[in-house]
């Protein structure tokens, strides 16, 4: 089936540095989407990519989807410790209602 | 964020004990979801449900048993439970591709 991979699983961060998180998929997507998860909190939608190389922006967050369409990146530069959380990487699978998750990567922010 | 609402959102079990987690969502969505998460599995898809019917189940244990009684709600009835079942059980909700999440019920089993 599907697999999602991410890496890092756990990125140290000092705060107002940058850092890239990475999202391998095993089969081409029709898009890749990204989650952000708050220490005690669930799962918050952030964006969703479609296009092959399609680069978006959030603020301080930069999201890329391969030109393959099989990875995709995030960017966040300058972090502050509001960026703390999981961030999560999804594809949907080729039939049905499912999105295959990424392991996340936990993001920590060093004040 | 209040378009997917989960009861209760904590709830402490026996093994012997039969309980009911709930999940509604006001967002018109055709598409419900159950995950589990741990440390062990950040994001574990247990059932689906589309337009109130099961369309996928995870090689979930017996002992989690969901309904779906109409498109807007949620249950999954958990019965005989394991303490490795202690996780935080999450519900979606989605109507294309984007899953939106309720806050969900940390579970804990003794």
């Amino acid at each position: 089936g599907q697999q999602v991979m991410q890496i890092p699983q756990y990125q140290h961060v000092q705060e107002g540095e940058d850092f890239t998180t990475y999202c391998n998929s095993s089969t081409t997507l029709s898009n890749i989407q990204w989650y952000k998860q708050r220490p005690g909190g669930h799962p918050v939608f952030l964006i969703q990519l479609v296009k092959s190389g399609e680069v978006k922006k959030q603020k301080r967050l930069t999201f890329q989807f391969g030109e393959a369409k099989k990875n995709s990146s995030l960017h966040i530069t300058a972090t502050q410790t509001t960026d703390v959380g999981t961030y999560f990487c999804a594809g949907p699978e080729a039939a049905g209602n499912k999105l295959t998750f990424g392991g996340g990567t936990r993001v920590l922010v060093k004040p | 964020e209040t378009g997917v609402t989960q009861t209760p959102r904590h709830l402490v079990m026996g093994m012997t004990n039969k309980k009911s987690l709930k999940c509604e969502q006001h967002l018109g969505h055709n598409a419900m979801y159950w995950y589990k998460q741990s440390a062990k599995k950040p994001l574990e898809l247990m059932f689906v449900y589309s337009l109130e019917e099961r369309v996928e189940n995870n090689s979930v244990p017996s002992r989690f048993s969901p309904e779906c009684p109409n498109s807007s709600h949620l249950f999954l009835h958990l019965h005989t439970l394991q303490p490795e079942d202690s996780a935080l059980y999450l519900c979606a909700s989605s109507q294309a591709d984007t899953q939106y999440f309720g806050p969900g019920t940390r579970l804990t089993v003794l």
